[in-house]
C-alpha cells in the first residue's frame, strides 16, 4: 500500500508528557499538511510543508508543538507538556507540487488521548 | 478569512433513498477549489470530488452528482439509492489562495437496512 501512513495510530499520555507522531507521505508528493480534528468538528490546518521548507502555520500550532520534515521525505509533529486540550485525532495529508488542482491525500490519523 | 457551513449535523436516511448534503462557503478569493471527503468509522478522510471556482457545470459519477451555485456560495453533493456503505462523516471543504483547506464541521450520513 503505498498511501499516506501514520505513526502510531493510538496515543495515551500523561498530562506534560511530550509525544512526538510521524507521518510517511506518498513517495512523490512533495507537499505535506498536519490536521487537527476534534470530535465532532471537522480537521482544522496546523502546518504545511512544502519539501522541507515549513511554509504556514497557524496559530492553533503554539509554541509547544513543533512540526520537521527533514530531507523533505516523513514529517514528525510533536507536542511537549500535553495538556487534556490537545486530545484529538491529528491527521497527516501529502499532495504533489503540481498546483491548486490536486486533491490531499490522507492517512489514517494518531488519535491521542491525555490523561 | 474562508468559512465552511453544513448546516446538517445529522441525516438518517432508509437505503436506497437519495439523500443530499448542503455545503455553503464564503472566500474572498476569485480562484478557489470545493471538496467532498468522507470519513467512515475507520477514521481516514477519503476524496471524493474536486471543483475549481471557474467550473460550475455540475457532474454526475455513478451514484454520486454535485450541484455548484457560485450565485449562492453552495456546493451541494447528492448520493442516489443510498446504500448502508455511504454511513460515514461527509465533510465540505475548500481550497483558496492558501494550500491548505479549510473544512465544514461535517454531516453524519446514516444509511439503515
Amino acid at each position: 500500500d503505498t498511501g499516506v501512513s501514520q505513526d502510531p495510530r493510538h496515543k495515551i499520555t500523561k498530562r506534560g508528557q511530550n509525544v512526538t507522531f510521524r507521518c510517511d507521505p506518498i513517495s512523490e508528493h512533495n507537499r505535506l499538511y498536519w490536521y487537527r480534528q476534534t470530535l465532532g468538528q471537522g480537521p482544522e490546518f496546523l502546518t504545511y510543508f512544502q519539501n522541507e521548507a515549513q511554509l504556514e502555520k497557524s496559530r492553533l500550532l503554539s509554541d509547544r508543538f513543533s512540526a520537521e520534515r527533514p530531507k523533505g521525505s516523513f514529517s514528525t509533529l510533536e507536542i511537549q507538556r500535553t495538556e487534556q486540550g490537545d486530545s484529538a485525532m491529528y491527521l497527516c495529508a501529502s499532495s504533489p507540487l503540481s498546483g491548486m488542482n490536486t486533491e490531499a491525500f490522507f492517512g489514517q490519523g494518531t488519535r491521542l488521548t491525555v490523561v | 478569512a474562508q468559512k465552511v457551513t453544513q448546516a446538517q449535523t445529522e441525516i438518517s436516511v432508509v437505503e436506497k433513498e437519495d439523500v443530499t448534503l448542503d455545503c455553503v462557503y464564503e472566500t474572498r478569493d476569485t480562484t478557489y477549489y470545493l471538496f467532498w471527503y468522507k470519513q467512515p468509522p475507520s477514521g481516514e478522510l477519503v476524496f471524493l470530488i474536486r471543483r475549481n471556482s471557474f467550473d460550475e457545470q455540475n457532474e454526475i459519477s455513478g451514484r454520486y452528482s454535485w450541484n455548484f451555485q457560485k450565485s449562492t456560495s453552495s456546493f451541494n453533493f447528492t448520493i442516489t439509492a443510498s446504500q448502508v456503505v455511504d454511513s460515514a462523516v461527509y465533510f465540505c471543504a475548500l481550497q483558496g489562495s492558501a494550500r491548505q483547506l479549510t473544512f465544514g464541521s461535517g454531516t453524519q450520513l446514516t444509511v439503515l437496512p
